[in-house]
């Protein structure tokens, strides 16, 4: 099993600034990692999948870069909507899919 | 609009049964893999398992934790996947996600329902 593990776990940002999130696998998963953002008491959204890519109607202070065992999910400048729990979760080796542990994005 | 609705939750002692139905609407169910993702309370997201499409087999993959426990099953022509759960346990507490994802290969996670809340408690 692929283990994904995120840092930090809690990340202290003023609104626009620039936030920056790290996700690591414990074996390469090459491009195949996404990242989705959960506000309390919603569903998870898609941001990011094939590790760069957008997902559909994502704004572009969202990005994501890395590859092999190493990835970033990088908020340019954060608006208050943006407040929430990050998630990567890899699709390379499965089963299972497995997801990191989350990083929660909070006001400063 | 794609739209992914469960049902089904709801208060369930240890041992017994529940079935969980996602009702999909907006696009051609049939074409896509569908999967099951939950999150106990104050936790992350856990992967429980997700039935590809009938083009790609329509076979199934579980999480360890659940194998043997829960099957995964979809109705096509009514656009329904549904998540049998047998011999629950206190540990599978949560809320239950339907998800979509585009490839049955690539499973990622592109749309996702309101989810549905399972207790199980004696």
């Amino acid at each position: 099993e692929i283990v994904m593990t995120q840092s930090p776990a809690t990340l202290s940002v003023s609104p626009g600034e620039r936030a920056t999130l790290s996700c690591r696998a414990s074996q390469s998963v090459s491009s195949n990692l996404a990242w989705y953002q959960q506000k309390p008491g919603q569903a998870p959204r898609l941001l990011i999948y094939d590790a760069s890519t957008r997902a559909t109607g994502i704004p572009a202070r969202f990005s994501g870069s890395g590859s092999g065992t190493e990835f970033t999910l990088t908020i340019s400048s954060l608006q208050s909507e943006d407040f929430a729990v990050y998630y990567c979760q890899q699709y390379n080796n499965w089963p299972p899919l497995t997801f990191g542990g989350g990083t929660k994005v909070e006001i400063k | 609009e794609v739209q992914l609705v469960e049902s089904g939750g709801g208060l369930v002692q240890p041992g017994r049964s529940l079935r969980l139905s996602c009702t999909a609407s907006g696009f051609t169910f049939g074409d896509y893999a569908m999967s099951w993702v939950r999150q106990a309370p104050g936790k992350g997201l856990e992967w429980v398992g997700f039935s590809r499409s009938k083009g790609y087999g329509g076979t199934t993959e579980y999480a360890a934790s659940v194998k043997g426990r829960f099957t995964i099953s979809r109705d096509d022509s009514k656009s329904i996947a549904y998540l049998q759960m047998n011999s629950l346990k206190t540990e599978d507490t949560g809320v239950y996600y339907c998800t979509r994802s585009s490839s049955s290969w690539y499973l990622y996670f592109d749309s996702w329902g309101q989810g549905t809340q399972v207790t199980v408690s004696s």
